[in-house]
């Protein structure tokens, strides 16, 4: 299985600071048509996960802008520009290019 | 407006079977792949596996930690998906979604508890 390693686990911010997230593969996550099935998920406490990010860098439906996302082949980034209250939770990666689907193990912000 | 809604959970003793419903509604329920996926408590999500759309047969796809205890199956006529599990053990013991998974986007359920103990 595909290991998606996140770092840190934990993140501490105020509101406005601008933090990253990183996410590392154990394998490329480019598939052999050009693709990368990476995918960022915000979990609030008690909710389902919720889109950030699809395919690295594109915004979700309703996502605020102050996300984005980069990076290729094994090394991803999260970053939210301008930390917000509704922001804090638990960040995950995962990635859909390898059978089975994996999630990474999570980021947790906490808001100071 | 997309739901998706499971149930079925509950508390279940050790090597005992349970299965989960989600109902589907607000899209075409066969054009999608469906999936479940688990959430021990305080961990990381775990993909369980996937049942394709009509067009690709409705097949289906097991992660390898559940393949043979755990089956995936969808009731089109009625857009309920299901989730069979048996012999389960108190590593089962999490929150299960349902979800439909697509390249540039997705729906989550609200997730049903499971609990395995004795």
């Amino acid at each position: 299985d595909v290991v998606l390693t996140q770092t840190p686990s934990t993140l501490s911010a105020t509101i406005g600071q601008s933090v990253s997230i990183s996410c590392r593969s154990s394998q490329s996550l480019l598939d052999s048509a050009g693709n990368t099935y990476l995918y960022w998920y915000l979990q609030r406490p008690g909710q389902s996960p919720q889109l950030l990010i699809y395919l690295v860098s594109n915004l979700g439906s309703g996502v605020p802008n102050r996300f984005s996302g980069s990076g290729s082949g094994t090394d991803f980034t999260l970053k939210i520009s301008g930390v917000e209250a509704e922001d804090l939770g638990v960040y995950y990666c995962m990635q859909a290019t390898h059978a089975p689907l994996t999630f990474g193990s999570g980021t947790k912000l906490e808001i100071k | 407006e997309v739901k998706l809604l499971e149930s079925g959970g509950g508390l279940v003793q050790p090597g005992g079977s349970l299965r989960l419903s989600c109902a589907a509604s607000g899209f075409t329920f066969t054009d999608f792949y469906m999936s479940w996926i688990r959430q021990p408590p305080g961990k990381a999500p775990e993909w369980l596996g996937v049942i394709r759309n009509k067009a690709n047969g409705y097949t289906t796809e097991y992660n390898p930690s559940v393949k043979g205890r755990f089956t995936i199956s969808r009731d089109n006529t009625q857009n309920i998906l299901y989730l069979q599990m048996n012999t389960l053990r108190a590593e089962d013991t999490a929150i299960y979604y349902c979800a439909c998974l697509y390249t540039t986007g997705d729906y989550w359920g609200q997730g049903v508890m499971v609990t395995v103990s004795s």
